[in-house]
């Protein structure tokens, strides 16, 4: 089945210490999404690429970095984790345009000690 | 711009009785709105959507939901709970139309709670 697949599901790193985090898709799908979802909250948009096109939310810290090699596959990067930076990051994937649904994957929670 | 709100934060029933999850948008344009549901630790899963067709729509797992425009509604409906519809639920608006891709705006959740 086509779907969005991400990995780790959970990891753990320390304070400071760079973390990333993987995400591929086999739908083939434009564009590919990065959120951040803390507990009982609404998913935060990161950033996202359109093809190798990358868009970054203007509130999106810089410590948040992303690439995408290829159309499969999308990596957020965290180059130094804050304790505040345990959260849920959720991948999506659409075909293209705004108005089009987009997939999510299972998420990876991330925990900072 | 556009806004989605979400009009209860919880919502709890006794399973076999109707659901209704209420949604108001805001939108400068003819919105596409969208339902995902999440269950715990999970990622999130397309319910149903609204593109400008039909007014109403239906989804998967018994799910419906209708666009009302006068009243800037999406309220999501189910005649009869089960327990595995126990999750968080996410109204999303996106009023974006050609050019780039956009993320979408969130409602902050409903947690919809059966009881036995």
């Amino acid at each position: 089945d086509a779907m969005v697949i991400q990995n780790p599901r959970y990891q753990v790193t320390q304070f400071g210490k760079p973390v990333t985090l993987s995400c591929s898709q086999t739908l083939n799908h434009n564009v590919m999404y990065w959120y951040q979802q803390k507990s009982s909250q609404a998913p935060k948009l990161l950033f996202h690429y359109y093809d190798k096109d990358f868009n970054n939310e203007a509130d999106t810290p810089d410590n948040f970095q992303s690439r995408r090699p290829n159309t499969s596959f999308c990596f957020l990067d965290i180059r130094s984790p804050g304790l505040g930076d345990a959260a849920m990051y959720l991948c999506a994937t659409s075909r293209g345009q705004g108005r089009d649904e987009q997939y999510f994957g299972p998420g990876t929670r991330l925990t900072v000690t | 711009a556009q806004s989605v709100t979400q009009l209860d934060s919880h919502v709890s029933v006794s399973e076999g009785t109707p659901v209704l999850l209420r949604c108001n948008y805001s939108s400068s344009y003819s919105p596409s709105l969208f339902w995902y549901v999440q269950h715990p630790n999970k990622g999130l899963q397309l319910l149903l959507k609204y593109t400008s067709a039909a007014t109403l729509v239906k989804g998967i797992n018994g799910f419906e939901a209708e666009f009302k425009k006068s009243e800037t509604s999406f309220h999501l409906t189910k005649p009869s709970a089960h327990m595995s519809d126990a999750a968080e639920y996410f109204c999303v608006v996106s009023d974006r139309s050609g050019g780039g891709a956009d993320g979408l705006t969130f409602g902050k959740g409903t947690h919809l709670i059966i009881q036995p």
